[in-house]
């Protein structure tokens, strides 16, 4: 069975500085997808950012970046330029390559940022 | 588009009462799914929908049963709730290899 692993429970950061968040994750399969989801207080899950496995290249999108490594089973978040809007609960996701619904998620990282 | 919908957004029920957790999308999407949320811990599957008439089990289904009658609606039945069933609960859709689309929750008490 595949499992998601968040060893951070909490972490912060100033605002402008950058921030990395951990992700291992255990499979055996080698097409799947890796999501990071952030959660504000409203809860509502907001897609951050999404990686196919079989991509070498790492996803960005805007200040957010990603730091995959395939063979280490490692997907590590990147913000920069840390804003006061990131603070939130960030969730790391897995989600099997074959057409399923069904989302594994890690236990969550609190992030705080400091003006 | 009004995406993900989920009805109500907050509910108290009393031990053994039975409730129904709306959820609707209107982006045509044939997945959906319902996940809960306990504190200090990820969403775990409870059930899932690959199109109309087709549901599955997830992870941790027992005391919850689900239907689906149309592409739109996937209600989420608690035919007699527990004290462990205190959760927030979302609902999610998608269609294809893309990503889920979650609606914004529901709150759900037992006393």
């Amino acid at each position: 069975a595949q499992t998601v692993t968040q060893s951070q429970p909490e972490m912060s950061v100033q605002e402008a500085e950058t921030v990395t968040l951990s992700c291992t994750y255990d499979t055996s399969e080698s097409d799947y997808y890796l999501f990071w989801y952030k959660q504000p207080p409203s809860r509502q899950m907001i897609l951050v950012i999404r990686q196919e496995a079989y991509k070498q290249q790492n996803a960005t999108e805007n200040r957010f970046s990603v730091n995959f490594q395939k063979a280490a089973k490692s997907f590590s978040l990147k913000i920069s330029d840390s804003q006061l809007g990131d603070a939130a609960m960030y969730f790391c996701a897995y989600r099997s390559g074959r057409f399923t619904d069904k989302l594994i998620f890690g236990t969550g990282t609190r992030l705080q940022v400091f003006p | 588009n009004a995406g993900v919908t989920q009805t109500p957004k907050f509910q108290v029920l009393k031990t053994g009462q039975s409730m129904t957790l709306q959820c609707a999308q209107d982006m045509n999407h044939e997945y959906m799914s319902w996940y809960r949320q306990d504190p200090g811990m990820g969403l775990r599957l409870i059930h899932y929908s690959v199109g109309a008439g087709i549901t599955d089990q997830g992870e941790v289904p027992n005391g919850y049963n689900v239907s689906r009658s149309t592409t739109e609606d996937f209600p989420l039945r608690l035919l007699s709730a527990a004290p462990s069933q205190t959760s927030v609960y979302f609902c999610a859709s998608k269609t294809g290899h893309e990503t889920q689309y979650f609606g914004p929750g529901t709150r759900l008490l037992v006393l």
